[in-house]
């Protein structure tokens, strides 16, 4: 089955914290991605890679980190956590930096930071 | 400034009546508009992708429209498990290839 998973689902941690969310698609995609949802203000990209060791910037990147060493996996990295990165997080994936039709988004990760 | 707006927030419905959710966008030269359905704690679905005024795209009791200027989705004799979040986002010039812009989405509540 064609999936994207993230780990861990929910999570809560205290500012200052580092912590990592894992992202991993099993369909052999390039084009990897990390977005924000937050009331309000809908989703927003937060850093993309186009392949191995090709990422950038998106939206809101401020406070974040990304790396993708292997093709399947892309976590998300935060330093040093802040409430204001409280939100809920979705990994997509999608064959190349043009098929928008086929994206595949994971289930989330609700983070809470206090 | 918003490139994408949706409206209404959200709707609801009685089984099988009929109705249509609208997104607006002020991007010039789209590249893409792209709907979504979100369920209650998951990632977003994709739905359609319009490209060009004119174009419509059916998918069961869905039906997407697009002008020069907002897209509409038409929903035909609703079920409550039509129930869900709507999104609508953009892929414009701008933006290069990375980046859709989403809308703030429409929540859509059947009622049995």
């Amino acid at each position: 089955e064609a999936q994207v998973t993230q780990n861990p689902r929910y999570l809560i941690t205290v500012t200052g914290k580092k912590l990592t969310v894992t992202c991993s698609q099993n369909m052999n995609h390039e084009y990897m991605s990390w977005y924000r949802q937050d009331p309000g203000l809908g989703l927003r990209q937060i850093y993309y890679s186009m392949n191995v060791e090709v990422t950038d910037k998106g939206d809101v990147p401020e406070g974040y980190k990304v790396s993708r060493k292997e093709k399947r996996n892309f976590p998300l990295i935060l330093e040093s956590p802040s409430p204001n990165q409280t939100s809920l997080y979705f990994c997509a994936s999608r064959e190349d930096r043009d098929t928008y039709y086929e994206q595949y988004f994971g289930p989330g990760t609700r983070l809470t930071v206090t | 400034e918003d490139q994408v707006t949706q409206s209404p927030e959200a709707l609801r419905l009685q089984e099988g009546e009929s109705s249509s959710l609208n997104c607006s966008y002020t991007v010039s030269g789209l590249r893409g508009l792209f709907w979504y359905r979100q369920d209650p704690g998951k990632g977003p679905e994709f739905l359609f992708t319009l490209y060009s005024a004119g174009e419509e795209k059916e998918k069961e009791r869905l039906k997407a429209t697009l002008t020069k200027k907002e897209s509409f989705l038409h929903i035909t004799a609703p079920k409550p498990e039509d129930s869900a979040t709507y999104l609508c986002a953009v892929q414009a010039p701008d933006s290069g290839y990375s980046t859709l812009t989403f809308g703030k989405g429409t929540m859509l509540l059947v009622s049995p």
